[in-house]
This record gives structure tokens, sequence and C-alpha cells, in this order.
């Protein structure tokens, strides 16, 4: 049973545009929320993260949101570049992560 | 900085054969993690040790092994290899907070 559900599997976005990824979670408890980038080859990074008190937040291009009732966090690039090509990985916590399925963003000139 | 270093990279098994994958971390860090990467599966913990000398399953733990004797080694055994256990494996460490999760470059293991 997946915990953390992400979607969608594979995203394609042209450069300058905004790509959003999205994720639902069913246990209450988790407390924590980040986002991994990965590029081929290596191990996943953290690239942004929040807690559910909190309903939005920025880094940069990077933006995550939060709806806690509905149990629904995001991740938005904005101005996407071809160097955000990645797999990015939603994950939620209380002692230990739990990973979504990932999701393969490929950005185009 | 070496960070979280796995050994070997890569590596090819027999069905039955045994293996050790080898996780070391130089930041000193309490809790160290197995995971396997699948694709369209994400990452699924395997197991995980929040200090020398203690290990806890995760959400895939059949067919493996693990071992902490040391603070900075975390060891992932497979007693008999099965195709199923072919995958990419990450080992992780943190400082005990979330956020501070820092990861290896992975094994590709192969079982034939």
């Amino acid at each position: 049973q997946q915990q953390v559900k992400q979607s969608p599997q594979s995203l394609i976005v042209q450069k300058g545009g905004i790509s959003i990824i999205n994720c639902a979670y069913e246990n209450t408890a988790f407390d924590y929320f980040p986002w991994y980038q990965q590029f081929p080859g290596k191990g996943p990074a953290l690239l942004i993260a929040i807690r559910p008190d909190v309903s939005e937040k920025k880094e940069g291009r990077f933006t995550i949101s939060f709806n806690k009732s509905a149990k629904q966090f995001s991740l938005h690039i904005m101005d996407s570049q071809p160097g955000d090509s990645a797999t990015y990985f939603c994950a939620a916590s209380t002692d230990k992560l739990i990973f979504g399925t990932g999701t393969r963003l490929q950005v185009f000139p | 900085n070496a960070g979280v270093t796995q050994t070997p990279k890569f590596r090819v098994l027999k069905t039955g054969q045994s293996m050790t994958l080898l996780c070391a971390q130089d930041m000193n860090h309490e809790y160290m993690y197995w995971y396997r990467q699948d694709p369209g599966m994400g990452l699924r913990l395997i197991h995980y040790s929040v200090g020398e000398g203690t290990t806890a399953k995760g959400e895939v733990p059949d067919g493996y092994n693990v071992s902490r004797l040391k603070k900075q080694n975390f060891l992932l055994g497979l007693e008999s290899a099965a195709p199923s256990q072919t995958s990419v494996y990450f080992c992780a460490s943190s400082n005990g907070q979330v956020h501070g999760y820092t990861f290896g470059s992975g094994t590709r293991l192969t079982v034939v």
C-alpha cells in the first residue's frame, strides 16, 4: 500500500513553463514533507521541504503548496529550465522518510 | 568531503549467491538507512538504524539483513539472492532530523 501517492509519472514542459507535481497522503501523523531531486546515476538530494503548519514555502523558482485538510501537497517549478530535467520525489515523515513513486520531468528548450 | 560512500557501485550475482553492500559515512550521523529504488515504485525503505548496534525493519525487509557494528558503517546483506532483488540500492544517513538525509550514489545490483 503506497502511503504517499505521486502524480504524474512523467511530465514534459517547455522551457520557461511551469512544472507541477502533486502528492497525496493518508497518514495524518506525517509532520514533514520534503521534495527530493535526483539526476541520473546520482542519489536523491533535498530540494525543498515544508511542515504542515505552513501552507506555502518558496525557495527561488521552487514552491511547495500544502493543503492540510485535503492531505495534499504539490511542487511548482516556475520558469522551468532544461537543467531542471530530473526525477522528483515527494516524501512524508514522522520519524523516517516514506517516498512517493517519482516523477520524471523533461524540460525542452 | 566524502559524505556517504557506497561500495560496490555495480554487481552481478547469480541466483542463490550471497553478498554484502557497504555504506560508510563520515558525518558522524546517528541514523542510517537502506532504500531500494525500482521503476515506478520510488524508494522503499528496507532497514534502518538509529545508532551503533541498533537495526530496525522498514517497508520491505524480507530477504535482507543488516548490521551496524560501527557508527560510520551500515552493511546490507543478501543471504540468497533472488531475481526480485535486482534493483538500485541507496544508503542514506541523517543527523536525526529528517531534513538532514544525505544519500550515497547507489549500488546497481543485477541478479540473474
